[in-house]
């Protein structure tokens, strides 16, 4: 079975350019994670998704990200503009009800 | 609110050797607490969780972590390091069963020397 899919797996961008993180989670799960990895901050939990509609999203840094899940295999994490603090690993992740989430691979993100 | 504490971000073992990562925790509830275990370039993979259920845990890869409230701990414990056990060890904790919102400690970073 295929786990969770992201896309791009690294991305290098300049300052002010917007960045587009995807995420394709596991079928049939009905919960997505997106997270954010960085040195100082560790892992920290941006925003979460249930049956497509986002539920918490107190984690988002600014109004510069923003998060979408369209359909159920389907979500993104926009950036807008991005700035070289945003440099990061971006994990994507689901679950099934109350279990234990899956993470993807990540996405390395580096703005110049 | 809930944290993870682990102590020691760089742990080093001799091939063999006993694992012992540690992590202890706070939280106002039960708590459900996870390892995961993060390879170079690559995504966390579960490695054992409770639920309040057993206080000892068993996971993949030979490792086990033992529950203990009245420490707040939840220290991983492996009887036998393996070269392939290098990795970076996260702690992570929710408060019970009704909340998906893991909280997770700083990460210790095994090394196995040969």
């Amino acid at each position: 079975d295929a786990g969770v899919i992201q896309s791009p797996r690294h991305e290098v961008t300049e300052m002010g350019q917007e960045v587009t993180l995807r995420c394709k989670p596991i079928s049939g799960h009905d919960y997505l994670f997106w997270y954010r990895q960085t040195m100082m901050r560790g892992l920290e939990l941006l925003i979460y998704f249930n049956n497509n509609v986002p539920i918490d999203d107190s984690g988002m840094p600014e109004d510069r990200f923003s998060a979408k899940m369209p359909n159920a295999s389907f979500s993104t994490l926009k950036i807008q503009p991005s700035e070289p603090r945003d440099s990061a690993v971006y994990f994507c992740a689901s679950s099934t009800g109350k279990q234990t989430q899956y993470f993807g691979p990540g996405t390395r993100l580096l703005v110049l | 609110a809930q944290s993870v504490t682990q102590l020691g971000s760089h742990v080093s073992v001799s091939e063999g050797a006993l694992v012992l990562l540690r992590c202890n925790y706070s939280s106002s509830v039960p708590p459900y607490l996870f390892w995961y275990v993060q390879y170079p370039n690559q995504g966390l993979q579960l490695l054992l969780k409770y639920t309040s259920a057993a206080t000892l845990v068993k996971g993949i890869n030979g490792f086990e972590a033992e529950f203990k409230k009245s420490e707040t701990s939840f220290h991983l414990t492996k009887p036998s390091a393996h070269m392939s056990d290098a990795a970076e060890y996260f702690c992570a904790v929710t408060p019970g069963a009704g909340s998906y919102q893991l909280t997770f400690g700083k990460g210790t970073k095994l090394s196995v020397i040969p």
